[in-house]
Protein backbone atom coordinates (compact mmCIF):
# COMPACT_ATOMS: atom_id res chain seq x y z
CA UNK A 1 0.00 0.00 0.00
CA UNK A 2 1.10 3.37 -0.76
CA UNK A 3 0.43 4.71 3.06
CA UNK A 4 -1.11 8.09 3.62
CA UNK A 5 -0.22 10.78 0.83
CA UNK A 6 -0.70 14.50 1.30
CA UNK A 7 0.01 17.42 -0.81
CA UNK A 8 1.46 19.23 -1.23
CA UNK A 9 4.37 18.87 0.79
CA UNK A 10 5.30 22.74 1.29
CA UNK A 11 3.32 25.32 1.08
CA UNK A 12 4.14 29.40 1.05
CA UNK A 13 1.35 31.60 1.12
CA UNK A 14 0.81 35.34 2.01
CA UNK A 15 -0.84 36.56 4.65
CA UNK A 16 -4.75 36.36 3.72
CA UNK A 17 -4.85 34.48 0.98
CA UNK A 18 -6.59 30.91 0.97
CA UNK A 19 -5.01 27.48 1.82
CA UNK A 20 -5.93 24.07 0.66
CA UNK A 21 -4.02 20.75 2.06
CA UNK A 22 -5.26 17.25 0.58
CA UNK A 23 -4.94 13.99 1.86
CA UNK A 24 -5.51 10.58 0.31
CA UNK A 25 -5.89 7.92 3.66
CA UNK A 26 -5.18 4.33 3.38
CA UNK A 27 -7.74 2.44 1.02
CA UNK A 28 -10.02 0.86 3.51
CA UNK A 29 -9.52 2.70 6.32
CA UNK A 30 -12.58 4.01 7.97
CA UNK A 31 -11.00 6.95 10.31
CA UNK A 32 -8.98 10.07 9.14
CA UNK A 33 -7.71 12.33 11.71
CA UNK A 34 -5.97 16.36 11.00
CA UNK A 35 -3.38 16.99 13.28
CA UNK A 36 -0.73 19.93 13.71
CA UNK A 37 2.29 20.11 14.86
CA UNK A 38 4.31 23.70 15.93
CA UNK A 39 7.46 24.14 18.35
CA UNK A 40 5.11 25.83 21.11
CA UNK A 41 1.52 23.61 20.81
CA UNK A 42 3.07 20.28 20.09
CA UNK A 43 0.71 18.14 18.15
CA UNK A 44 -2.79 19.40 17.92
CA UNK A 45 -5.83 17.07 16.92
CA UNK A 46 -7.72 19.51 14.68
CA UNK A 47 -10.49 17.51 13.26
CA UNK A 48 -11.35 13.36 12.85
CA UNK A 49 -14.01 11.85 10.30
CA UNK A 50 -15.62 8.48 10.50
CA UNK A 51 -16.42 6.99 7.32
CA UNK A 52 -16.56 10.47 6.12
CA UNK A 53 -18.50 12.07 8.53
CA UNK A 54 -16.68 15.17 11.13
CA UNK A 55 -17.21 13.37 14.17
CA UNK A 56 -15.14 16.08 16.30
CA UNK A 57 -13.83 19.32 15.57
CA UNK A 58 -13.47 20.64 18.77
CA UNK A 59 -9.68 20.75 17.89
CA UNK A 60 -10.43 23.16 14.87
CA UNK A 61 -9.00 26.68 16.25
CA UNK A 62 -11.53 29.44 14.84
CA UNK A 63 -13.83 29.77 11.82
CA UNK A 64 -10.86 30.18 8.97
CA UNK A 65 -10.16 26.65 9.41
CA UNK A 66 -12.70 23.60 7.79
CA UNK A 67 -12.50 20.48 6.86
CA UNK A 68 -14.41 17.98 4.43
CA UNK A 69 -14.42 14.56 3.48
CA UNK A 70 -16.58 14.25 -0.02
CA UNK A 71 -15.55 10.43 -0.34
CA UNK A 72 -13.73 7.99 1.59
CA UNK A 73 -10.45 8.38 -1.05
CA UNK A 74 -9.98 12.10 -0.19
CA UNK A 75 -9.82 14.59 2.55
CA UNK A 76 -9.05 18.71 2.44
CA UNK A 77 -8.48 20.91 5.62
CA UNK A 78 -8.78 24.78 4.09
CA UNK A 79 -7.66 27.44 5.80
CA UNK A 80 -9.43 30.80 4.40
CA UNK A 81 -8.23 33.49 5.10
CA UNK A 82 -4.11 32.82 6.25
CA UNK A 83 -2.99 34.50 9.15
CA UNK A 84 1.32 34.16 9.99
CA UNK A 85 0.22 32.27 12.60
CA UNK A 86 -0.94 29.38 10.96
CA UNK A 87 2.65 28.33 9.77
CA UNK A 88 3.11 25.15 11.14
CA UNK A 89 3.15 21.18 9.69
CA UNK A 90 -0.28 19.86 9.43
CA UNK A 91 -0.03 16.20 9.46
CA UNK A 92 -2.92 13.83 7.78
CA UNK A 93 -3.54 10.07 9.30
CA UNK A 94 -5.79 7.15 8.98
CA UNK A 95 -6.87 4.03 10.98
CA UNK A 96 -9.24 1.13 10.76
CA UNK A 97 -11.85 -0.60 13.16
CA UNK A 98 -11.52 -4.08 13.37
CA UNK A 99 -13.06 -6.69 15.70
CA UNK A 100 -14.82 -3.43 17.08
CA UNK A 101 -11.56 -1.62 18.58
CA UNK A 102 -10.05 0.98 16.24
CA UNK A 103 -6.55 -0.10 14.96
CA UNK A 104 -3.20 1.97 14.72
CA UNK A 105 -2.65 5.70 13.40
CA UNK A 106 -1.41 5.66 9.78
CA UNK A 107 0.76 9.01 9.75
CA UNK A 108 1.33 11.29 6.22
CA UNK A 109 4.50 12.49 5.84
CA UNK A 110 3.08 16.34 6.40
CA UNK A 111 2.55 19.31 4.72
CA UNK A 112 4.77 22.53 5.91
CA UNK A 113 3.09 25.55 5.54
CA UNK A 114 4.69 28.84 6.15
CA UNK A 115 2.57 32.10 5.80
CA UNK A 116 3.96 35.13 5.27
CA UNK B 1 -8.88 15.42 32.14
CA UNK B 2 -6.78 12.64 29.60
CA UNK B 3 -3.16 14.10 29.39
CA UNK B 4 0.17 12.82 28.99
CA UNK B 5 3.41 13.88 30.34
CA UNK B 6 6.67 13.31 29.15
CA UNK B 7 10.19 14.66 29.88
CA UNK B 8 11.53 17.32 28.68
CA UNK B 9 14.40 17.38 25.97
CA UNK B 10 16.38 16.96 24.16
CA UNK B 11 17.84 13.89 25.48
CA UNK B 12 21.52 13.55 24.45
CA UNK B 13 23.62 10.14 24.27
CA UNK B 14 26.54 8.49 22.70
CA UNK B 15 25.90 5.31 20.93
CA UNK B 16 25.76 2.05 22.59
CA UNK B 17 24.28 3.92 26.03
CA UNK B 18 21.00 3.46 27.64
CA UNK B 19 17.99 5.38 26.63
CA UNK B 20 14.60 5.82 29.45
CA UNK B 21 12.63 8.45 28.00
CA UNK B 22 9.96 8.69 30.89
CA UNK B 23 6.29 9.74 30.32
CA UNK B 24 3.04 9.51 32.61
CA UNK B 25 -0.50 9.82 31.73
CA UNK B 26 -3.70 10.95 33.48
CA UNK B 27 -6.78 9.05 32.15
CA UNK B 28 -10.48 8.02 33.35
CA UNK B 29 -11.45 4.11 32.63
CA UNK B 30 -8.56 2.11 30.82
CA UNK B 31 -6.56 3.87 28.25
CA UNK B 32 -3.84 2.31 25.52
CA UNK B 33 -0.95 3.79 25.56
CA UNK B 34 1.77 4.29 22.62
CA UNK B 35 4.75 5.39 21.22
CA UNK B 36 5.30 6.89 18.06
CA UNK B 37 8.62 7.98 16.30
CA UNK B 38 8.93 10.76 14.52
CA UNK B 39 12.48 10.98 12.18
CA UNK B 40 13.87 14.55 10.69
CA UNK B 41 10.93 15.36 7.70
CA UNK B 42 8.67 12.15 8.53
CA UNK B 43 5.01 11.74 9.69
CA UNK B 44 4.84 9.79 13.42
CA UNK B 45 5.36 6.08 12.96
CA UNK B 46 4.13 3.73 15.66
CA UNK B 47 6.95 2.11 17.53
CA UNK B 48 5.22 -0.13 19.90
CA UNK B 49 1.93 0.12 22.19
CA UNK B 50 0.30 -1.43 25.33
CA UNK B 51 -3.04 -2.05 25.62
CA UNK B 52 -3.54 -2.85 28.85
CA UNK B 53 -1.68 -2.81 32.52
CA UNK B 54 1.48 -5.01 33.20
CA UNK B 55 1.85 -5.77 28.75
CA UNK B 56 4.79 -4.56 28.02
CA UNK B 57 5.53 -3.35 24.05
CA UNK B 58 8.34 -3.68 22.15
CA UNK B 59 9.96 -3.20 19.02
CA UNK B 60 13.27 -2.96 17.37
CA UNK B 61 14.88 -2.84 20.50
CA UNK B 62 12.86 -0.33 22.28
CA UNK B 63 10.47 -1.58 25.22
CA UNK B 64 8.07 -0.22 27.65
CA UNK B 65 5.65 -1.68 30.04
CA UNK B 66 2.36 -0.61 31.27
CA UNK B 67 2.62 0.46 34.69
CA UNK B 68 -1.05 1.31 35.97
CA UNK B 69 0.36 1.52 39.95
CA UNK B 70 2.33 4.62 38.67
CA UNK B 71 0.37 5.54 35.17
CA UNK B 72 3.33 5.75 33.79
CA UNK B 73 5.11 3.99 30.39
CA UNK B 74 8.44 4.74 30.22
CA UNK B 75 10.59 4.00 26.90
CA UNK B 76 13.71 2.32 27.49
CA UNK B 77 16.31 0.49 24.91
CA UNK B 78 19.61 -0.87 26.06
CA UNK B 79 21.81 -0.04 23.33
CA UNK B 80 20.84 3.55 20.56
CA UNK B 81 22.61 3.98 17.47
CA UNK B 82 22.91 7.33 15.92
CA UNK B 83 19.76 6.04 13.65
CA UNK B 84 17.78 6.36 16.53
CA UNK B 85 18.31 10.21 16.65
CA UNK B 86 14.67 10.84 16.37
CA UNK B 87 11.79 12.61 18.16
CA UNK B 88 9.90 10.46 20.71
CA UNK B 89 5.81 10.74 21.10
CA UNK B 90 4.42 9.28 24.11
CA UNK B 91 0.52 9.02 23.68
CA UNK B 92 -3.01 7.30 25.11
CA UNK B 93 -6.20 6.25 23.42
CA UNK B 94 -9.31 6.45 26.03
CA UNK B 95 -11.29 4.82 23.70
CA UNK B 96 -10.99 2.06 21.35
CA UNK B 97 -14.09 3.06 19.73
CA UNK B 98 -13.22 6.42 18.44
CA UNK B 99 -9.45 5.75 18.06
CA UNK B 100 -9.07 9.75 19.39
CA UNK B 101 -5.04 9.72 20.56
CA UNK B 102 -3.41 12.52 23.21
CA UNK B 103 -0.36 12.78 22.78
CA UNK B 104 2.86 14.05 24.77
CA UNK B 105 4.70 17.08 23.78
CA UNK B 106 7.90 14.75 22.16
CA UNK B 107 11.14 14.05 23.56
CA UNK B 108 14.06 14.63 20.85
CA UNK B 109 16.87 12.52 20.94
CA UNK B 110 20.55 13.18 19.35
CA UNK B 111 22.79 10.13 19.77
CA UNK B 112 26.26 10.50 19.09
CA UNK B 113 29.07 8.55 17.68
Amino acid sequence: DAGVIQSPRHEVTEMGQEVTLRCKPISGHDYLFWYRQTMMRGLELLIYFNNNVPIDDSGMPEDRFSAKMPNASFSTLKIQPSEPRDSAVYFCASSRKTSGKTDTQYFGPGTRLTVL
Amino acid sequence: GNSVTQMEGPVTLSEEAFLTINCTYTATGYPSLFWYVQYPGEGLQLLLKATKADDKGSNKGFEATYRKETTSFHLEKGSVQVSDSAVYFCALRVSSNTGKLIFGQGTTLQVKP
